[in-house]
């Protein structure tokens, strides 16, 4: 089935430092990506998406490329802030889970002043 | 942006007692509605899929008699862990999808449950 894997935490960084979190997905069909992130005490909120092959999402800087042949959607931002720190969550829809999404399992980053 | 209200953020209960957690969506209607389950330090996993005035979708190994979905309005989802044990102690999430071409999911802030 539809799976995302994602690369372990906890991240920590310095501020200003570059930010990569790695994801990978299998998946049948066209999926959807999507980052999601979590700030501690809130619900998930989306932070960018990418329908098709090649599409770039971004917002708030970060940004993450839809790879088909890598089959890989990483996360990068190049000058974190401490504001930034928080659980971040690939996740697909489409393919064989339909529209509902198929998270990977978070990273934590925590960037320190 | 979207917001989906989660209440309550936490419950403790005693074992064998049945626990109601409500999810809404304050500012848009939601035909569909997803429940999730987190354990610590794993990712969400889709519990159910809940359609406004049709019976949820469960996922494979979900009990549906033990978690109760009702989907009775645009706005409301509720799930209810019936005679809840230890075992079912995780943090649930919800989510309502807006009907719109954008097809985005937005999420409450989850409920943290103990049963004791």
């Amino acid at each position: 089935g539809d799976s995302v894997t994602q690369m372990e935490g906890p991240v920590t960084l310095s501020e200003e430092a570059f930010l990569t979190i790695n994801c990978t997905y299998t998946a049948t069909g066209y999926p959807s990506l999507f980052w999601y992130v979590q700030y501690p005490g809130e619900g998930l909120q989306l932070l960018l998406k990418a329908t098709k092959a090649d599409d770039k999402g971004s917002n708030k800087g970060f940004e993450a490329t839809y790879r088909k042949e890598t089959t890989s959607f990483h996360l990068e931002k190049g000058s974190v802030q401490v504001s930034d720190s928080a659980v971040y969550f690939c996740a697909l829809s489409g393919g064989q889970a339909g529209t509902a999404l198929i998270f990977g399992k978070g990273t934590t980053l925590s960037v320190s002043s | 942006g979207a917001v989906v209200s989660q209440h309550p953020s936490w419950v403790i209960c005693k074992s064998g007692t049945s626990v109601k957690i409500e999810c809404r969506s304050l500012d848009f209607q939601a035909t569909t509605m997803f429940w999730y389950r987190q354990f610590p330090k794993q990712s969400l996993m889709l519990m159910a899929t809940s359609n406004e005035g049709s019976k949820a979708t469960y996922e494979q190994g979900v009990e549906k008699d033990k978690f109760l979905i009702n989907h009775a309005s645009l706005t409301l989802s509720t799930l209810t862990v019936t005679s809840a044990h230890p075992e079912d102690s995780s943090f649930y999430i919800c989510s309502a999808r807006d009907r719109g071409p954008k097809n985005i999911q937005y999420f409450g802030a989850g409920t943290r449950l103990s049963v004791l």
